[in-house]
This record gives C-alpha cells, sequence and structure tokens, in this order.
C-alpha cells in the first residue's frame, strides 16, 4: 500500500526557516516525480513545487521561488521541502503527492503537516 | 503563467442530481486537465486525468470532457458521499501546475 506521512510542520516566526519531510513507502520511490502542494486555512489548493525522479530538475511556483528548496534522498525514500524566509502567508497545511507524469494527475497524497507563521 | 477559472464557486444540489462543473484555461492546454475531490479535512483525492479518464477505483457516475481550453466534470447522479470541494488542475505549463479556486457541493 502506497503511503506518504509529512512531518516537519509547526509554529515558526516571519523570517524563520522550517524543512517538511515526507516518508514514503509502499512504491518505488526513485520512479516518481513528486510534488509539494499547500492549503490556507480555508483557502484552495496551491501548487508549491516539483522534483524529478533523480532530483536533477525541480521547478517552483512564484510565491516561493528563491525561498523554497525541494529536495530529495532515494536512498532513504524521502522528500523534503526547505522553507526560509517565511511569511504569514506561507501559512497553510503543506501536502506531499507523488506523480509519474503531469500528464496522469498526482495520484496519492500524504495526509498533510501544517506549518504556521506568527509572531 | 495559465491561470484556471472554476464556476461555479459553490451550488446546492439535491441527492440524485447531474451536476456539471467547468473549468476554463487562459490558453489552450491541450487535454492536460486533472480533477481531484476533496473532503473537509481530507486530502485531494484523483478523480479524472487528461481530461476525460477515469482514475482506477472511481466511481463510472464521474466523468470528465474537454479539450484546449474549456473542461467539465459531470457527477450524473449525485450520491451523499460526492458532497465535497471539486478542483481542476494544469499539468501543461513549463511544468509549472495550477489549480482552480475550487468548486464547493452542497446539499439542497
Amino acid at each position: 500500500e502506497v503511503q506518504l506521512v509529512e512531518s516537519g510542520g509547526g509554529l515558526v516566526q516571519p523570517g524563520g526557516s522550517l524543512r517538511l519531510s515526507c516518508a514514503a513507502s509502499g512504491f518505488t520511490f526513485s520512479n516518481y516525480w513528486m510534488t509539494w502542494v499547500r492549503q490556507a486555512p480555508g483557502k484552495g489548493l496551491e501548487w508549491v513545487a516539483n522534483v524529478k525522479q533523480d532530483g536533477s530538475a525541480t521547478y517552483y511556483a512564484d510565491s516561493v521561488k528563491g525561498r523554497f528548496t525541494i529536495s530529495r534522498d532515494n536512498a532513504k525514500n524521502s522528500l523534503y521541502l526547505q522553507m526560509n524566509s517565511l511569511r504569514a502567508e506561507d501559512t497553510a497545511v503543506y501536502y506531499c503527492g507523488m506523480y509519474t507524469s503531469g500528464y496522469y494527475g498526482i495520484d496519492s497524497w500524504g495526509q498533510g503537516t501544517l506549518v504556521t507563521v506568527s509572531s | 503563467d495559465i491561470q484556471m477559472t472554476q464556476s461555479p464557486s459553490s451550488l446546492s444540489a439535491s441527492v440524485g442530481d447531474r451536476v456539471t462543473i467547468t473549468c476554463r484555461a487562459s490558453q489552450s492546454i491541450s487535454n492536460h486537465l486533472n480533477w481531484y475531490q476533496q473532503k473537509p479535512g481530507k486530502a485531494p483525492k484523483l478523480l479524472i486525468y487528461a481530461a476525460s479518464n477515469l482514475q482506477s477505483g472511481v466511481p463510472s457516475r464521474f466523468s470528465g470532457s474537454g479539450f484546449g481550453s474549456e473542461f467539465t466534470l459531470t457527477i450524473s447522479s449525485l450520491q451523499p458521499e460526492d458532497f465535497a470541494t471539486y478542483y481542476c488542475q494544469q499539468s501543461h505549463g513549463a511544468l509549472t501546475w495550477t489549480f482552480g479556486q475550487g468548486t464547493k457541493v452542497e446539499i439542497k
């Protein structure tokens, strides 16, 4: 059974940093693109970043470019999101997801981890 | 950047109703359009990929259509478990994605 489990969320002050992790199991992690999608409280879904199977290519939403870094460790079956220079508007539930190709959609998601940016 | 606009933003319907949600892209995206269902407090779930393909395990009352810049999600006979928020997502633009703002389907 495919499982994606996010961790690392919490309360952080504006300007601070946080690193989210997503532990994957039940599938061959290195065969899949991975993504982060977030959802601010009471709001819709916002795509954050994608990373290729071998980590050689990454893509970011304009709202996080230059502040967030997506990475992966295929030996540890883990996905990461390093978030720096956090702002109040980054407050959201962050979901990790897996996909073979954007054409086929995000076919499995984690349960999400809440990040709150507040003083 | 490609913008996605869903309509309506919310709707009220009864069990058994036929429901249609529209998603429009700011430019042509071929059939690179996916639909998701999200229930409160839960992660989204993929329903339709590539505009019209039903994801494995999704009931056949869900269907998708469209090409280019206009797409629809149809629920042929609304069931109690279908009350949720639905999102479209484009996967066409330069490996950067966009979601629609969502359509909340509520009980009439």
